[in-house]
């Protein structure tokens, strides 16, 4: 069974650009999680997907973060017009239900913004 | 509002030393407790939790946690380190009722074994 997928690894953007980041669910997940990891901190809840249907954003910055996770394909975290500050560690996780069980992380992906 | 934490920020220890990484919560409401480990470039994986029951809790690699709600703790411990244990540890919240299981994490520790 494959774990979560994310891609790219790294990403590196210019400020002003837009940066897309992929997720892939275990096999028969249809929870997802996306966190955020800046240097030196620890990772910070940004938004909770199901498929179609975002049902916890609290933790998204107001602009320019967009979260879908479509009926079919990976989930994605848009950043448009990357700033120097959205450089860190994004991870996401995903989960087999909406009552507790484990979120599976995957390896993240590394955003740097030059 | 819940909020998670760890006070060491590296805790440097030799190799078959036992060792704790402390964690306090805070939160007006019951809370399920977990720690999870991260090695280099990699995600994070989960060593263990407490749900309910016990408050001793027992997990992967040879990892235990006691629960101790009278102090709000959830203190990590492993009686032999090795160097393979080498990694940033999480203790992280989440709350038992809600729409969703979105974990508070701690600012993590930094576990460095030494030969």
């Amino acid at each position: 069974n494959a774990g979560v997928m994310q891609n790219p690894r790294h990403l590196v953007r210019r400020r002003g650009q837009e940066a897309r980041l992929r997720c892939s669910p275990m096999k028969g997940h249809s929870h997802v999680y996306w966190y955020r990891q800046l240097p030196e901190e620890g990772l910070k809840f940004m938004v909770y997907l199901q498929k179609e249907n975002i049902i916890d954003e609290s933790g998204m910055p107001k602009e320019r973060f967009s979260a879908e996770f479509p009926k079919e394909g990976p989930s994605i975290l848009r950043i448009q017009q990357v700033v120097r500050g959205d450089s860190a560690a994004y991870f996401c996780a995903s989960s087999l239900s909406s009552k507790f069980t484990e979120q599976f992380f995957g390896p993240g992906t590394r955003l740097t913004v030059l | 509002a819940q909020s998670v934490t760890q006070l060491d920020s590296q805790v440097p220890v030799f190799e078959e030393a036992p060792v704790e990484l402390r964690c306090n919560y805070s939160s007006s409401v019951s809370v399920y407790l977990f720690w999870y480990v991260q090695y280099p470039n990699q995600g994070l994986q989960l060593l263990l939790k407490y749900l309910s029951g016990s408050t001793l809790v027992k997990g992967i690699n040879g990892f235990e946690a006691e629960f101790n709600k009278s102090q709000t703790s959830f203190h990590l411990r492993k009686p032999s380190v090795h160097i393979s244990d080498t990694a940033e540890y999480f203790c992280a919240v989440s709350l038992p009722e809600g729409a969703t299981n979105k974990l508070i994490f701690g600012t993590g520790t930094l576990l460095a074994v030494q030969p």
